[in-house]
C-alpha cells in the first residue's frame, strides 16, 4: 500500500518557538494532503486541507498565521507552528491523498508527530 | 458538536467471536464511510469502507454494514484474533468537507 512518513515523530520545544512538521507520501503522488490534530482519548480533528501549489484550507477555529501549512510539491507538504504554547502540545497527523485512481476517497496516514511544547 | 459517534469508549470481546463496533453519524450528506484501525502514537490504518449508496461491504474477516435510514453503520470482525486489539475509529467523508469527520473512537480488546 501508499506509504506516508512523518518527521519529526517526536520534538519537544520551548514556549515561543516554532516547529516544522514534515508530511512526505513516499511511493505516490498526493495532489491533496491533510493535517489532523489528536488530543489524548479524543478523535482526530482536521485543522487544514493542503492542496499542491495552492493556499491550504482550514477548519473553523484553526488559526492559519499560528499553523502554516505549505505543500510545495506533490509529495511534501509541510505544517509550522509558530509561536508555539503548551496548549499546542498535541499529536499531529498528517494524510495523502492518492491522486489517480478510483479510490479517491481513501487517506492513507502518516506514524504522527508527538508535540511536547514546554 | 460531534457529527460522527461511537458511543462505547471500549468493547472486550473473546478470541474468536465476534466484535461488533457501532458508529453513529447525524450529516445526511456524508457520502462515504471509513473504518480505521489505530495503535499508540501510530497513525491510522485503513481496514475497510463503504459508499453511501451500498449498505453492505466485506472484506474477508471484516464486514461494514449500512443503515442510511437509521445513519449508522456497524464493523463486524469475525472470527476476533488478539492482533485486533486497537483502538477503532469510524470516520465519514462529505458534509462539505473534503477531510475526514472521525468518532473518538472504540478501544476493541481481545481475549484469549
Amino acid at each position: 500500500g501508499a506509504v506516508v512518513s512523518q518527521h519529526p515523530s517526536w520534538v519537544i520545544c520551548k514556549s515561543g518557538t516554532s516547529v516544522k512538521i514534515e508530511c512526505r507520501s513516499l511511493d505516490f503522488q498526493a495532489t491533496t494532503m491533510f493535517w489532523y490534530r489528536q488530543f489524548p482519548k479524543q478523535s482526530l480533528m482536521l485543522m487544514a486541507t493542503s492542496n499542491e501549489g495552492s493556499k491550504a484550507t482550514y477548519e473553523q477555529g484553526v488559526e492559519k498565521d499560528k499553523f502554516l501549512i505549505n505543500h510545495a510539491s506533490l509529495t511534501l507538504s509541510t505544517l509550522t507552528v509558530t509561536s508555539a504554547h503548551p496548549e499546542d502540545s498535541s499529536f499531529y497527523i498528517c494524510s495523502a491523498r492518492v491522486a489517480t485512481g478510483s479510490s479517491y476517497n481513501e487517506q492513507f496516514f502518516g506514524p504522527g508527530t508527538r508535540l511536547t511544547v514546554l | 458538536d460531534q457529527q460522527v459517534k461511537q458511543n462505547s469508549p471500549s468493547l472486550s470481546v473473546q478470541e474468536g467471536r465476534i466484535s461488533i463496533l457501532n458508529c453513529d453519524y447525524t450529516n445526511s450528506m456524508f457520502d462515504y464511510f471509513l473504518w480505521y484501525k489505530k495503535y499508540p502514537a501510530e497513525g491510522p490504518t485503513f481496514l475497510i469502507s463503504i459508499s453511501s449508496i451500498k449498505d453492505k461491504n466485506e472484506d474477508g474477516r471484516f464486514t461494514v454494514f449500512l443503515n442510511k435510514s437509521a445513519k449508522h453503520l456497524s464493523l463486524h470482525i469475525v472470527p476476533s484474533q488478539p492482533g485486533d486489539s486497537a483502538v477503532y475509529f469510524c470516520a465519514a467523508r462529505g458534509g462539505g468537507a473534503d477531510g475526514l469527520t472521525f468518532g473518538k473512537g472504540t478501544h476493541l480488546i481481545i481475549q484469549p
